[in-house]
This record gives structure tokens, C-alpha cells and sequence, in this order.
């Protein structure tokens, strides 16, 4: 199985910092990544896919990149309702596999 | 508008069987995977299996091998996931998530196995 290891696992920031965090595949994926964005009780909400393609309707203050095994979701200008848990996922092989999850959390 | 709407949430007793049910609206079914992820309390995110209506037939997750099925009925549009001889560490909320990039997401079903 593919291991994603996200980094950092928390996150405090404040209203208008940039954050990035990156996710690590334990072998290449290509650029088959997507980015979850996920608040309490509710279901995951897909940001990005193929590493760099943002879903309809997402705000373009995030932002994702890379290829191979290394990847990261920026935000450029953290609002108020971007206070969240993130998740990357690999979909290049079964069993498609999460990252542990990013919370990021108000400073 | 694609939707995916899940059945109710669940009490099951250890060793019984759940069925969650997944109907899609709004977008061409057959053509997409449906997927299944759990999430226990607290925890991450846990790909279970996915299906392609189309092809018919489930993949799932080595861990769950042998437990859970994944079916589809193209003609209402339904996705289902049978975990069977359910135990404690199986209480979670069920998600269904559409295709490989899982754009669209159910609401979640609350599984939960106690005694």
C-alpha cells in the first residue's frame, strides 16, 4: 500500500497568513492527489485534484502543486472559514490511501 | 446539481450484518465510481472500496476483504455497501464519495455496533 505522510499534523495560524502543508507519498503517484477540506460533523469537501486542478466553486486562495511523491496545498490568505482538518489522498493505485489529516486551528 | 443522499443512521448488534444505501442525483451515474469511506470517531479517513456501476464489480481494501460488498443498481441509481460480522471498532460514519477524485460526497450514515 501507498503511505501519505502529511506534515505538520497542526496547525495555528491567524486570519491572513499564508500556510502551506505538504503530503508525502511513500512512492510515486504521478499527479493523481487530491485535498480534502473537513469541519466538525461534517463530510469532507474535495479542493483539489490531479495536484493542482482546484474543484469548481472553490475560492482560489488555495492552491496545490507537485508531482512524484511530494506535494503541498497553500492558502494563501487564510479566512476565518478555511479553520479546518485537510487531508491528502493518493488515487494512483488500490487501495487509494489518506494522509493522517492537517488541523488547522486559529492562533 | 450532482447529490448523493445516504440512508439512516444504524444500531446494529457484534456479528450482525449493515447495508448503507447511496442515491445519486443530478449527474450520469453509470459512467462515475462510488466509493466508500469510513471515518471512526475521531480518526481519519479510510478508503474502503469503490465501484464503477458500468464494470459492475466491487474493488475493495485488503482490510476489509472478505466483510464488505459494494453493489450498484444502475436502475434507481443506488449505491450500497454491506459490511458484514460487524464488532465494536466498526462504529463510524460511512461516507460515499463520487469517481476517482471523489468530487462529491453523502452526508454520512452513523454506524453504530454495541451490544
Amino acid at each position: 500500500d501507498i503511505q501519505m505522510t502529511q506534515s505538520p499534523s497542526s496547525l495555528s495560524a491567524s486570519v491572513g497568513d499564508r500556510v502551506t502543508i505538504t503530503c508525502r507519498a511513500s512512492q510515486g503517484i504521478s499527479n493523481y492527489l487530491a485535498w480534502f477540506q473537513q469541519k466538525p460533523g461534517k463530510a469532507p469537501k474535495s479542493l483539489i485534484y490531479a495536484a493542482s486542478s482546484l474543484q469548481s466553486g472553490v475560492p482560489s486562495q488555495f492552491s496545490g502543486s507537485g508531482s512524484g511523491t511530494d506535494f503541498t496545498l497553500t492558502i494563501s490568505s487564510l479566512q476565518p472559514e478555511d479553520f479546518a482538518t485537510y487531508y491528502c489522498q493518493q488515487y494512483s493505485s488500490y487501495p487509494y490511501t489518506f494522509g493522517q489529516g492537517t488541523k488547522l486551528e486559529i492562533k | 446539481q450532482v447529490q448523493l443522499v445516504q440512508s439512516g443512521a444504524e444500531m446494529q448488534k457484534p456479528g450482525s450484518s449493515v447495508r448503507v444505501s447511496c442515491k445519486a442525483s443530478g449527474g450520469t451515474f453509470n459512467s462515475y465510481g462510488i466509493n466508500w469511506v469510513r471515518q471512526a470517531p475521531g480518526q481519519g479517513l479510510e478508503w474502503m472500496g469503490g465501484i464503477i456501476p458500468i464494470f459492475g464489480r466491487g474493488d475493495y481494501a485488503q482490510k476489509f476483504q472478505g466483510r464488505v460488498t459494494i453493489t450498484a443498481d444502475e436502475s434507481t441509481s443506488t449505491a450500497y455497501m454491506e459490511l458484514s460480522s460487524l464488532r465494536s471498532e466498526d462504529t463510524a460514519v460511512y461516507y460515499c464519495a463520487r469517481g476517482y477524485s471523489f468530487d462529491y460526497w453523502g452526508q454520512g450514515t452513523l454506524v453504530t455496533v454495541s451490544s
